[in-house]
């Protein structure tokens, strides 16, 4: 495997389900970040871990819970979503230095529907 | 003021003709800034990055910096129908990456 993979890469889940998604990135980053993509919307940023510490919470509903047991992995618990939750959902990976970051690199998403 | 703007409308070019790209930022002490090509339905894909003012080239893409005026622009020469997209600015500032909306280019053949 290679740069930053994903999965499921798709998740259909009611609104009283709970489940999980993966990211995994082989690049040797040592940060990690979920983005939420909705139709007609910019990237919003929801969490940052930075040496597998949670740095960002972007404000994000707690039925969203992140969590980082290493630098290579990232997972997003999802519990009672809402049908607005219906989104693609991104990690990416970066690497910081000395408090610069670098350009980011994308997986390919999962895309959620919550009925 | 939003971080990072982008307001053109969908941008239609005809293939081989040049697309440009504008994009504006808030944050002064910006640093680091990226353009990221999005087909529809996939991730992100980084495609330059530029630090520094003045213009950066690869390909067929050259990016642009002003720091003083706070803009970033993206040129596509020789524009194909492969680089209908939609074009997705981002800055680095502030200590997070702050994306604009995007823009969508079709390349009509």
């Amino acid at each position: 495997e290679t740069g930053v993979t994903q999965t499921p890469r798709h998740l259909v889940m009611g609104m009283t389900n709970k489940k999980s998604l993966k990211c995994e990135q082989h690049l040797g980053h040592n940060a990690m970040y979920w983005y939420k993509q909705s139709a007609k919307k910019p990237l919003e940023l929801m969490f940052v871990y930075n040496f597998k510490e949670q740095t960002e919470n972007n404000s994000v509903p707690s039925r969203f819970s992140p969590e980082c047991p290493n630098s290579s992995h990232l997972f997003l618990h999802l519990h009672t979503l809402q049908p607005e939750d219906s989104a693609l959902y991104l990690c990416a990976s970066s690497q910081v230095d000395s408090g610069f970051y670098n350009e980011q690199f994308f997986g390919p998403g999962t895309r959620l529907t919550v009925l | 003021q939003k971080e990072v703007e982008q307001n053109s409308g969908p941008l239609s070019v005809p293939e081989g003709a040049i697309a440009s790209l504008n994009c504006t930022y808030s944050d002064r002490v910006s640093q680091s800034f990226f353009w990221y090509r999005q087909y529809s339905g996939k991730s992100p894909e980084l495609i330059m990055s530029i630090y520094s003012n003045g213009d950066k080239e690869d390909g067929r893409f050259t990016a642009q910096l002003n720091k003083a005026s706070q803009y970033v622009s993206l040129l596509i020469r020789d524009s194909q129908p492969s680089d209908s997209a939609t074009y997705l600015c981002a800055v680095h500032g502030n200590n997070r990456l702050a994306f604009g909306k995007g823009n969508q280019v079709v390349v009509i053949p």
